[in-house]
């Protein structure tokens, strides 16, 4: 059974940082893309950023670029986000999400339960 | 990049048929594959048609999915509605490399 188990979520001030962790299993983890989709109260999905079975090309949101960065530990089965430079509108909850395909961008067939984030 | 775009809300009674649409901006709606997740208040989403129209495992055929080129739109029709199907529905398209998954504005379904 495919388990996306993400944490690191909470609290954090303005201009502060955050890092998010998502432990996967029950899949041959470095075989699939990841990406992280958020999601604000009472809002629709915006998808975050992205990357490759094997490590390589990580992709982002415009409204995110130069303050995310997204990387996998494929020994450890896990996803990580860096966040930085945090505003009020990064304040969401924030999925892992598996691909379905190892190069992304196909469609996303399991999510984890999400860790919220509030920037205040 | 182009938008996906929604209705609001749809209502209909239990047993009844609803269709959801969700239209693109810009660019035909046939040029990259339409996906659809379905979101249950307090849950993660969980995928219900890739490939404009088929159906995960486990996935009741009950929802199916089709895209329409003379409208450039994607559908969603849920067919004979039960409560549990009250949840938010949303469409996803892929734009490019550096953009890959456009949401749709999500749609709630409300079961009478």
């Amino acid at each position: 059974e495919v388990q996306l188990l993400e944490s690191g979520g909470g609290l954090v001030q303005p201009g502060g940082s955050l890092r998010l962790s998502c432990g996967a299993s029950g899949f041959t983890f470095s075989h699939y893309a990841m990406s992280w989709v958020r999601q604000t109260a009472g809002k629709g999905l915006e998808w975050v950023s992205s990357i490759s079975g094997s490590g390589g090309s990580p992709t982002y949101a415009d409204s995110v670029k130069g303050r995310f960065t997204i990387s996998r530990d494929n020994s450890n089965n896990t996803l990580h986000l860096q966040m930085s430079s945090l505003t009020a509108d990064d304040t969401a909850v924030y999925y892992c999400a598996k691909d379905a395909s190892e190069y992304g961008g196909y469609y996303l067939d399991y999510w984890g339960q999400g860790t919220p984030v509030t920037v205040s | 990049n182009f938008m996906l775009t929604q209705p609001h809300s749809v209502s209909e009674s239990p047993g009844k048929t609803v269709t959801i649409s969700c239209t693109r901006s810009s660019g035909p709606i046939a040029n990259n594959y339409v996906q659809w997740y379905q979101q249950r208040p307090g849950s993660p989403p969980t995928p219900l048609i890739y490939e404009d129209k088929y159906r995960p495992a486990g996935v009741p055929d009950r929802f199916s999915g089709s895209i329409d080129r003379s409208s450039n739109s994607a559908s969603l029709t849920i067919s004979g509605l039960k409560t549990e199907d009250e949840a938010d529905y949303y469409c996803q398209s892929y734009a490019d490399s550096d953009n890959p998954f456009v949401f749709g504005s999500g749609t709630k379904v409300t079961v009478l």
